[in-house]
């Protein structure tokens, strides 16, 4: 297996402009999880989904954050309208169940906003 | 509200023993503790993981207090590819929360 996929690794865009990441997770994998990482607060937990249903979305900072999981293989993380606040490092991982299984992360997408 | 407390940064010396420690004095019964370290530029990687009892795999050792208040991870013999940020996780349910992380140096 590839491992978990994100497209694309690097993003910059201006203010104002929609921003739409995406992640592949691994085949066979129920639980699908995004990640935002800064200096200031570290490896924050955004959303995840079991199932392609989204669990717990009490990390997306704002209305302005969505996520999601229309099928087993693919998800999105949109930003509508981008701020430079959202620069960081999106990740995305999966894992085969919940609870202590092992979670598999993907390279990352590095934001820049502009 | 911080979950884990580990230092800033560690170093060692190349093929030395490194005992990396954890504080999580809010552990609930229920809590798993994890370790993940993320090399440069690349996303986290799990190294180990366990609830009461001290566990070894092939790349480390996790030493669990009785109390369960604190760990360490342990690498037995620390190498150039070590050189990583650590962090100690509190699992709860399905939500992992990642502390602040400890850089580790490894000096050949």
């Amino acid at each position: 297996d590839a491992g978990v996929i994100q497209s694309p690794r690097h993003e910059v865009t201006e203010m104002g402009q929609e921003v739409t990441l995406r992640c592949k997770p691994i085949s066979g994998h129920d639980y699908l999880f995004w990640y935002r990482q800064t200096m200031m607060r570290g490896l924050e937990l955004l959303i995840y989904f079991n199932n392609n249903v989204p669990i717990d979305d009490s990390g997306m900072p704002e209305d302005r954050f969505s996520a999601k999981m229309p099928n087993a293989s693919f998800s999105t993380l949109k930003i509508q309208p981008s701020e430079p606040r959202d620069s960081a490092v999106y990740f995305c991982a999966s894992s085969l169940w919940g609870g202590a299984t092992e979670q598999f992360f993907g390279p990352g997408t590095r934001l820049t906003v502009l | 509200d911080a979950k884990t407390t580990q230092p800033n940064s560690m170093e060692s010396n190349e093929e030395e023993p490194v005992h990396l420690p954890c504080n999580h004095s809010t552990i609930s019964g229920t809590d798993y503790i994890h370790w993940y370290r993320q090399l440069p530029s690349q996303g986290p990687e799990y190294v180990i993981h366990g609830l009461t009892s001290n566990v070894n795999n092939r790349m480390a050792s996790l030493a669990i207090a009785e109390d369960r208040k604190s760990s360490t991870l342990i690498l037995h013999r620390a190498t150039l590819r070590d050189a990583a940020v650590y962090y100690c996780i509190l699992n709860t349910g399905n939500q992992f929360y990642f502390g602040t992380g400890t850089s580790l140096t490894v000096i050949p």
